[in-house]
């Protein structure tokens, strides 16, 4: 079975410009969580869906940031305006279930905004 | 605050010893999951093992470990025979509820 499948793997963006990352979880998988990841701040979670809902927003930075999940195979992460400080590594991750269950990360998407 | 605390930034193991990454972590759930990542240089994270807090034996996947002290809150790695391939960050994670919190990360250097 494919893992999670995320793309492009790398952006390179303009400030200003809009970004939009997608990602395509695990077959069956319940869950989708999108993280950043960054030298200063760690894995942070931004925000994660069941059942294609999304449940908690409150790790979005910005009202820059949005993300939607029209169905069970899709969800994009769209920053608008981007801004250098955005520049990092997002993972979209999925889970078949709950508190105990294994999250599978996607490949990643490094971000750069000049 | 800090749940889950990796002491170590980073570690050197010679190749073919074994290594323990350490890792504790704070929650005042009775159920919870615990887990470890691997990040290569390439970037991708990759899962490796996987304790549940009501399981009483320690998890074991190939060479990976998990010595699972529950009293004392601490999920360590050990990785046996290591191998010049594990050189890596290793994240130790905890889900209580849905969401994962992730510690800071050992990187860990295998010598040849």
């Amino acid at each position: 079975d494919a893992g999670v499948i995320q793309s492009p793997r790398h952006e390179v963006t303009e400030m200003g410009q809009e970004v939009t990352l997608r990602c395509k979880p695990i077959s069956g998988h319940d869950y989708l969580f999108w993280y950043r990841q960054t030298m200063m701040r760690g894995l942070e979670l931004l925000i994660y869906f069941n059942n294609n809902v999304p449940i908690d927003d409150s790790g979005m930075p910005e009202d820059r940031f949005s993300a939607k999940m029209p169905n069970a195979s899709f969800s994009t992460l769209k920053i608008q305006p981007s801004e250098p400080r955005d520049s990092a590594v997002y993972f979209c991750a999925s889970s078949l279930g709950g508190a105990t269950d294994t999250q599978y990360f996607g490949p990643g998407t490094r971000l750069t905004v000049l | 605050a800090q749940k889950i605390t990796q002491t170590q930034p980073g570690m050197f193991v010679q190749e073919k010893e074994a290594v323990t990454l350490d890792c504790t972590y704070d929650t005042s759930d009775q159920s919870y999951g615990l887990f470890w990542y691997k990040q290569p240089s390439s970037g991708e994270m990759i899962f490796l093992i996987y304790q549940g807090s009501y399981d009483e034996q320690n998890a074991t996947e190939g060479r990976y470990s998990l010595n699972f002290q529950k009293a004392r809150k601490s999920a360590n790695l050990v990785i046996s025979a290591s191998q010049l391939g594990d050189s890596a960050m290793y994240f130790c994670a905890m889900r209580e509820g849905i969401d994962m919190r992730f510690g800071a990360g050992t990187r860990l250097t295998v010598k040849p």
